[in-house]
């Protein structure tokens, strides 16, 4: 299985820069393409697509928000951070089953 | 607007059965993959199954093969998982996410709660 390792947690101000690490244990690259994935999860809600393919923003996202990555080293960048953006993040990986998150990245406010 | 609703969650014994439904709406859902995601009380998301946009493919985690069946109507637009055996572990909220163009869950519902206790 691919394990993907995240941060428990990160404190950041408000209007500053948020950055959030996910790595792999296997290249997740296939054909030119990163099958990473973020998430956010905000306490009480099902969990709500941000990024796929590493680095594009899903419908309806703010570009606050942005991706980067290859290989086995991933991104998530939130900037300038907001109130709203407390919330649990996740990497996923979809090269290969089972499909497998990180364990969260869990954003506070200092 | 794309919805997916959960139901048929609750408290269940250790070793009985419970079935999960997802009613899909706002979308053609004979044409998108599905997947049962899950998460443990206060823990992070787990993948449990998936299957194809017609039933004819289905794969598991290894802790549930065996135990759980997913199944899809698409004359229904309804996901269910057969859940046999349930076990304590096997206790978590269970979210119904369709496939995104490259395998990300594009859109989940609000999830149903499932509880394996005595």
């Amino acid at each position: 299985d691919i394990v993907l390792t995240q941060s428990p947690a990160l404190a950041v101000s408000l209007g500053q820069r948020a950055t959030i690490s996910c790595k792999t244990n296997q290249n997740v690259d296939y054909y030119g393409n990163s099958y990473m994935h973020w998430y956010q999860q905000k306490p009480g809600q099902q969990p709500k697509l941000l990024i796929y393919l590493a680095s594009n923003l899903a419908s309806g996202i703010p570009a606050r928000f942005s991706g980067r990555g290859s290989g086995t080293d991933f991104t998530l960048t939130i900037d300038p951070v907001e109130a709203d953006d407390t919330a649990t993040y996740y990497c996923q990986q979809s090269r290969n089953l089972p499909w497998t998150f990180g364990g969260g990245t869990k954003l506070e406010l200092k | 607007e794309v919805q997916l609703v959960e139901s048929g969650g609750g408290l269940v014994q250790p070793g009985r059965s419970m079935k999960l439904s997802c009613a899909a709406s706002g979308f053609t859902f004979s044409n998108y993959g599905m997947a049962w995601v899950r998460q443990a009380p206060t823990k992070g998301l787990e993948w449990v199954a998936t299957i194809s946009y017609d039933g004819s493919s289905t794969y598991y985690r290894d802790s549930v093969k065996g135990r759980f069946t997913i199944s899809r109507d698409n004359a229904k637009s309804t996901l269910y998982l057969q859940m046999n055996s349930l076990r304590s572990e096997d206790t978590a909220t269970y979210y119904c996410t369709r496939d995104g163009p490259t395998l990300e869950r594009d859109y989940w519902g609000q999830g149903v709660m499932v509880t394996v206790s005595s």
